[in-house]
């Protein structure tokens, strides 16, 4: 059964930060995987999509990486900004079932 | 472009009754999916749906049940409620739920079910 870990749980930095967030998974046999953001009460925004065959994706600020072999991928966010606080959650596809999310890492940017 | 859109946004039921929600897909998907988040939690998925049959089916009772239609909208129907079954559900669609980068999956904005 796929399992998915998120570390940190909760992050909480100055604005202006680098920051990176983990994400890993026990199947490494994965479609793809998937980064969302989601805001308090509110349904879930795709930020970055990498497939199984892909080592990386990057859009604006954001960059995630892709290990499949180790199960692992990160996320990295340049110079933080207060609007980035959120729950960022990874999630994984196996076959043809639904994504598996890990619990998300809450993430807050101080001003 | 209207993005996924899930209605009631909100619903209060009571235990032992029944609860409709829907899913409107982006236009040309054709695969829904439902999950359930309890707070603190990421998502746990319930069904997948694709060309209106179903393909993939999570860890949840028979008193779960959906269904798809012709123009690819999505139902998912609760039984018998508990109060265990508080949660945000969320939909999403994507163009297909085969390998490959038509897997992306866009959400909804979730109901929000509260059993009293």
């Amino acid at each position: 059964k796929q399992e998915v870990t998120q570390i940190p749980a909760a992050l909480s930095v100055p604005e202006g930060e680098n920051l990176v967030l983990n994400c890993s998974f026990t199947d490494s046999a994965i479609y793809n995987l998937q980064w969302f953001r989601q805001d308090p009460g509110k349904g879930l925004t795709s930020l970055l999509l990498i497939q199984s065959s892909q080592r990386e994706q990057t859009s604006g600020r954001l960059n995630a990486s892709l290990d499949k072999s180790s199960g692992r991928s990160t996320l990295y966010i340049a110079a933080s900004q207060p609007g980035d606080s959120a729950t960022y959650l990874c999630a994984v596809k196996v076959g043809a079932d639904g994504l598996t999310f890990g619990k998300g890492t809450h993430l807050i940017i101080q001003p | 472009d209207a993005g996924v859109t899930q209605s009631p946004t909100h619903l209060i039921k009571t235990r032992g009754q029944h609860v409709t929600l829907r899913c409107s897909p982006i236009s040309g998907h054709k695969s829904v999916s439902w999950y359930q988040q309890v707070l603190g939690q990421g998502p746990q998925f319930i069904f997948q749906y694709y060309e209106k049959e179903e393909r993939g089916r999570g860890n949840f009772p028979d008193r779960f049940s959906a269904r798809q239609f012709p123009n690819y909208s999505s139902e998912l129907n609760v039984n018998a409620l508990l109060l265990g079954d508080s949660a945000l559900y969320l939909c999403a669609s994507s163009l297909t739920p085969m390998a490959g980068v038509n897997t992306e999956a866009f959400f909804g904005q979730g109901t929000r079910l509260t059993v009293v």
